[in-house]
């Protein structure tokens, strides 16, 4: 069964202290990888899509990785302005490509 | 680029009314859509899938009797809660995929419904 888990469920930041988010995953046929970022009361923001093992992006302070089993996003010297919920979604190659999303890490920086 | 409109933000309404809320693709033509449910501190919750000029497909559990919607053109796409009850309170987000992008999802601001 196609499955997303992410970890830590919530994680407290100094500011400037770099941290890692993960998210691994079960699919078969993975078409992509999402990242998105969901402040409280708004939609999810688009962050990062990843589509094959090695794949590597970048965004200001974030940087998102792919192997074949899970995903990092690294938080590079973060702000309080990072703070928010961080969720993962994986599309597969069927099932209408629905994405397949995971709990999401609920992350805090404090100044 | 990639920007999703729904409106309206936040509703409120009387038990037994029905409600529409629409989801707009700004600047890129979707052929489909998807709406969420979002319970406090939740993931989200996919409801359906909305193909333009076809029948949306609906999640197992979800009423499409309760819940119509219709993507009646490449831009937009409404969900109208018939018959709303205090259960149906809740975040309804709405998402779209562009059709040139392959996979990604773009989505919406939200809308906070609460049903008294």
């Amino acid at each position: 069964e196609d499955q997303v888990t992410q970890s830590p469920e919530a994680l407290r930041l100094q500011e400037g202290e770099s941290s890692s988010l993960n998210c691994s995953y079960t699919v078969s046929g993975l078409r992509g990888l999402f990242w998105y970022r969901q402040d409280p009361g708004k939609g999810p923001e688009f962050l990062f899509t990843l589509y094959s093992a090695g794949e590597e992006k970048e965004k200001e302070r974030l940087k998102a990785t792919l192997t074949k089993k899970e995903s990092f996003l690294h938080i590079t010297a973060p702000k309080p302005e990072d703070s928010a919920t961080y969720l993962c979604a994986v599309s597969n190659a069927g099932n209408n490509r629905k994405l397949i999303w995971g709990l999401g890490t609920s992350l805090a920086v404090n100044p | 680029g990639a920007v999703v409109s729904q409106h309206p933000s936040r509703v409120i309404c009387k038990s037994g009314t029905s409600v529409k809320i629409e989801c707009r693709s700004l600047d890129f033509q979707a052929t489909t859509m998807f709406w969420y449910r979002q319970f406090p501190k939740q993931s989200l919750m996919l409801m359906a899938t909305s193909n333009e000029g076809s029948k949306a497909t609906y999640e197992q559990g979800v009423e499409k009797d309760k819940f119509l919607i219709n993507h009646a053109s490449l831009t937009l796409s409404t969900l109208t809660v018939t018959s709303a009850h205090p259960e149906d309170s809740s975040f309804y987000i709405c998402s779209a995929r562009d059709q040139g992008a392959v996979e990604t999802q773009y989505f919406g601001p939200g809308t906070r419904l609460l049903v008294l």
